[in-house]
């Protein structure tokens, strides 16, 4: 058990770029979340899976956003047509499904939007 | 809706304990808490559900009071590893089915420093 793993680490891409994130969770764990965390601010909710499929997305998230997790693995977060607000800590978590749902997270993308 | 954590700092010796506050305006069916150091990833301390039992491990434990729909993480005698930003994930009664859903709101967070 390695513990969720997040690539790249950093990301610095000009404003109107597209750029894609992968998180590799704990292999049996069943659940994927993927928040952002501002300098500051506590995680914000983004996006989950159960296996392949997407269960909820905030309603907060642009349509620029979107997430995959094609075969209930590994996870793609893409943002399309970058802008500066959406500098920040990308973070992936995992879960086992059971009555608790205890979250282990990743050690998060920085993303800089120039 | 997102839970309102108090105080927003504190500072204290090591061997002091400290009481970390998490409030919510909606029903909530559990509170998570995790620490994150400076530049790391949060790390989970403990859940507690809706009628469950307060929770611990070695001096750190917490309370759930579902009546105020509050939180407490008590620290006890603190130590230096004990610093960092505390924040409480909290998530709202499921709509659907029993069951919990985890995607949580989290509060903004309390910044804990603990001096030798």
């Amino acid at each position: 058990d390695t513990g969720v793993s997040q690539n790249p680490r950093h990301k610095i891409t000009k404003r109107g770029q597209n750029v894609t994130f992968r998180c590799d969770p704990i292999s049996e764990h069943n659940r994927l979340y993927w928040y952002r965390q501002t300098l500051g601010q506590g995680p914000e909710f983004l996006t989950y899976f159960q296996n392949e499929a997407q269960l909820e997305k905030s309603r907060l998230l642009s349509d620029r956003f979107s997430a995959e997790r094609p075969k209930g693995s590994f996870s793609t977060l893409e943002i399309q047509r970058t802008e500066q607000g959406d500098s920040a800590m990308y973070l992936c978590a995992s879960s086992y499904r059971d009555l608790t749902y205890e979250q282990y997270f990743g050690p998060g993308t920085r993303l800089t939007v120039t | 809706q997102q839970p309102v954590q108090s105080p927003q700092a504190v500072i204290l010796r090591e061997g002091e304990d400290a009481v970390i506050n998490c409030s919510s305006s909606k029903a909530l069916y559990s509170v998570h808490w995790y620490r994150q150091k400076h530049g790391e990833a949060p790390v989970f301390l403990m859940i507690l559900l809706k009628g469950g039992e307060q929770k611990g491990h070695d001096k750190i434990s917490a309370s759930f009071n579902e009546k105020k729909q509050q939180s407490s993480l008590y620290l006890t005698a603190s130590q230096l590893s004990y610093s960092g930003t505390y924040f409480c994930g909290t998530e709202t009664a499921p709509e659907n089915y029993g069951g919990s859903q985890g995607n949580l709101i989290f509060g903004k967070g309390t910044k804990l420093s603990v001096k030798p």
